[in-house]
């Protein structure tokens, strides 16, 4: 199993230009969701879906779209790059909270995003 | 919302314990989590604790949960320099939604 894979590992945009942060995960997992890290402020949720059609807000989700047409893909698109969007982005997946397991989340390696 | 808060900052020295706390407002959290972080990663899960558990032992591990306080604690024993990282508690929402709730991360540095 490859786990969970972002794409890509580093990024450099314009401020307002667009773009699409990849995640896909193998194990078959409803839930995914999409963090950000900044120095200090631990992590915080952007937005998550607990399958496929399903998604809903996190904490930070201004200036982020996401969508789940299959159980494996949640992309994160960023509409106008801002310079607060300079961050590190983890996408992460797991099982439902009431499947009966322990509910872990696996995370992605990381996107590390710089808006000049 | 729910709030997880740990210290931010841990240093000891090699071959001692290490011990960092966390504690958490949801009471309803069914499993409580311990994530590590190495440089440059993604976070990956150390261990965790099912909310009807006080203590759980795993190895160099040990979990104390305290449900009345809502407090959680990781003690690391003989710590090593490959133990070196950032250390996130975290809890689960209860509900299908299943949102985590992560600390900020204590960062724990050992010395040689």
């Amino acid at each position: 199993n490859a786990g969970v894979t972002q794409t890509p590992k580093f990024q450099v945009l314009k401020t307002g230009q667009s773009m699409t942060l990849q995640c896909a995960q193998d194990m078959n997992h409803e839930y995914m969701s999409w963090y950000r890290q900044d120095p200090g402020m631990g992590l915080r949720l952007i937005h998550y879906s607990v399958g496929a059609g399903i998604t809903d807000q996190g904490e930070v989700p201004n200036g982020y779209n996401v969508s789940r047409s299959t159980t494996e893909d949640f992309p994160l698109r960023l509409l106008s790059a801002a310079p607060s969007q300079t961050s590190v982005y983890f996408c992460a997946s797991s099982t439902t909270a009431l499947s009966g397991t322990s509910g872990e989340q696996f995370f992605g390696p990381g996107t590390r995003l710089t808006v000049l | 919302g729910e709030d997880v808060e740990q210290s931010l900052f841990l240093s000891v020295r090699e071959g001692d314990s290490s011990v960092i706390n966390c504690t958490y407002t949801d009471s309803s959290s069914t499993y409580l989590y311990w994530y590590k972080q190495e440089p440059g990663a993604g976070l990956q899960l150390l261990t965790y604790i099912f909310s009807n558990m006080d203590m759980k032992q795993d190895q160099r591990l040990t979990v104390l949960l305290n449900k009345k306080d809502k407090h959680l604690s990781l003690r690391i024993a003989d710590t090593q320099t490959g133990d070196s990282a950032i250390y996130f508690c975290a809890e689960r929402d209860n509900t299908n939604a299943g949102k985590s709730t992560f600390g900020d991360g204590t960062t724990l540095t050992v010395k040689p």
